[in-house]
């Protein structure tokens, strides 16, 4: 474990559910992040939030809606997702928001949308 | 706008050998760069940062450079072994300064 839990590991979902994705930390980080890796291409940042207050919003689609109710969680909400939306999501913190101190990820959900 | 490029999709080394990874960024003059360790299925581990002002960052076979003029940071791992194989990501800020932006990596084999 690396400190940072993300839960479920892995997620099927249908184009019209609803589900959530889950990460936890206790590292005492003040930010934390949602990236979105998928095949052959580079993590894309998502969502950033430093003392549980959004700070980037990356021109993500509003199927995608971010909850971070305390410093230790941070959610990701899904619904009426699309196929292209399957991919490995991924959960980090830091110290700081920024690049000042390295990053702290979790393993990640991998997300199917069928 | 920003970009990283990371020259090499893959890279096949012998053990023992020093592997020799490329990071090239365009449009930015970050303050920070990182590198990081992927391995399949799991997600980045962090290994190193350096600063603008720092020239080489070591960490027991890793070493680190940064060459802002180049605009170009060089990752060797000396000694490599085959438990190094992995996906290698260059990382540094976005020009916002609130995040880390990804280049696409380079997977290294280390054969025996």
């Amino acid at each position: 474990e690396t400190g940072v839990t993300q839960t479920p590991r892995h997620l099927v979902m249908g184009m019209t559910n609803k589900k959530s994705l889950k990460c936890e930390q206790h590292l005492g980080h003040n930010a934390m992040y949602w990236y979105k890796q998928s095949a052959k291409k580079p993590l894309e940042l998502m969502f950033v939030y430093s003392l549980e207050e959004r700070v980037e919003n990356n021109s993500v689609p509003s199927r995608f809606s971010p909850e971070c109710p305390n410093s230790s969680h941070l959610f990701l909400h899904l619904h009426t997702l699309q196929p292209e939306d399957s991919a490995l999501y991924l959960c980090a913190s830091s110290q700081n928001h920024g690049s000042q101190n390295g990053y702290t990820f979790g393993s990640g959900t991998r997300l199917t949308v069928v | 706008s920003q970009k990283i490029e990371q020259n090499s999709e893959a890279l096949n080394i012998q053990e023992g050998k020093t592997a020799t990874l490329t990071c090239n960024y365009t449009n930015y003059s970050p303050a920070y760069l990182q590198w990081y360790r992927q391995d399949p299925g799991r997600g980045p581990v962090f290994l190193l940062l350096i600063r603008e002002n720092e020239k080489e960052k070591r960490k027991e076979r890793l070493k680190v450079t940064f060459d802002t003029t180049l605009k170009q940071s060089l990752f060797h791992i000396t000694a490599s072994q085959p438990a190094d194989s992995a996906t290698y990501l260059c990382a540094l800020d976005n020009q916002a300064g609130t995040a880390l932006i990804f280049g696409k990596g380079t997977t290294l084999s280390v054969s025996s």
